[in-house]
């Protein structure tokens, strides 16, 4: 009840398209479901983060979308870039800082 | 603002040895927390402390232990190493626990045991 599921495990995109991760989760207690991206030899980086208040919150280039009666979410990436590239990671937390974080996704953007 | 730093970047140790790191947050945050990163299996929440008090735990054994000092700094343990403790420990500060609160991720210290 604690997993959150991330998918694809990978993906390939051009540039200029969309890239879209999509993760679900099972326990109803979580409340805050951020987005991190990690780049070879760096720690993770918040990218966006969204509570269940919401259906979608939008930054940039960079949108969330949350179904909250399917427990899903997924993070849109417009007009992907060469400097996008890196791991994606989903994560949930109910009210504490212990984040559970999905399994990644390895993104890569040709030109 | 100086981010989260974590000491020593890199260390190599043999099974059964003991090893300490550690992790200064950024100024002002009290809520510190460490995770394992493996490739089998992924972030994995080691534990919390917030105002040198462990908050939470996560599933891993008496051999992981932690410490927050007074100027919120932690430390964080394992004793008798084994082959499969070898990952990339990352350490995170918040402002303030609780969980909406942005945490942010040091560089980590890459632990490879032998």
């Amino acid at each position: 009840q604690q997993q959150v599921k991330q998918s694809p495990q990978s993906l390939i995109v051009q540039k200029g398209g969309i890239s879209i991760i999509n993760c679900a989760y099972e326990n109803t207690a979580f409340d805050y479901f951020p987005w991190y991206q990690q780049f070879p030899g760096k720690g993770p980086a918040l990218l966006i983060a969204i509570r269940p208040d919401v259906s979608e919150k939008k930054e940039g280039r960079f949108t969330i979308s949350f179904n909250k009666s399917a427990k899903q979410f997924s993070l849109h990436i417009m007009d992907s870039q060469p400097g996008d590239s890196a791991t994606y990671f989903c994560a949930a937390t109910g009210n504490t800082d212990k984040l559970i974080f999905g399994t990644g996704t390895r993104l890569q953007v040709f030109p | 603002k100086a981010g989260v730093t974590q000491t020593p970047r890199y260390l190599i140790k043999t099974r059964g040895q003991q090893v300490t790191l550690s992790c200064s947050p950024i100024s002002g945050h009290r809520s510190v927390s460490w995770y394992q990163q493996t490739p089998g299996q992924g972030l994995q929440f080691l534990f919390e402390y917030f105002s040198e008090t462990q908050r939470n735990k996560g599933n891993f054994p008496g051999r992981f232990s932690g410490r927050q000092f007074s100027n919120s700094r932690s430390e964080m343990n394992v004793s008798t190493l084994e082959l499969g403790d070898s990952a990339l420990y990352l350490c995170a500060s918040s402002l303030l626990t609780g969980g909406f609160h942005e945490q942010f991720f040091g560089p980590g210290t890459r632990l490879t045991v032998l």
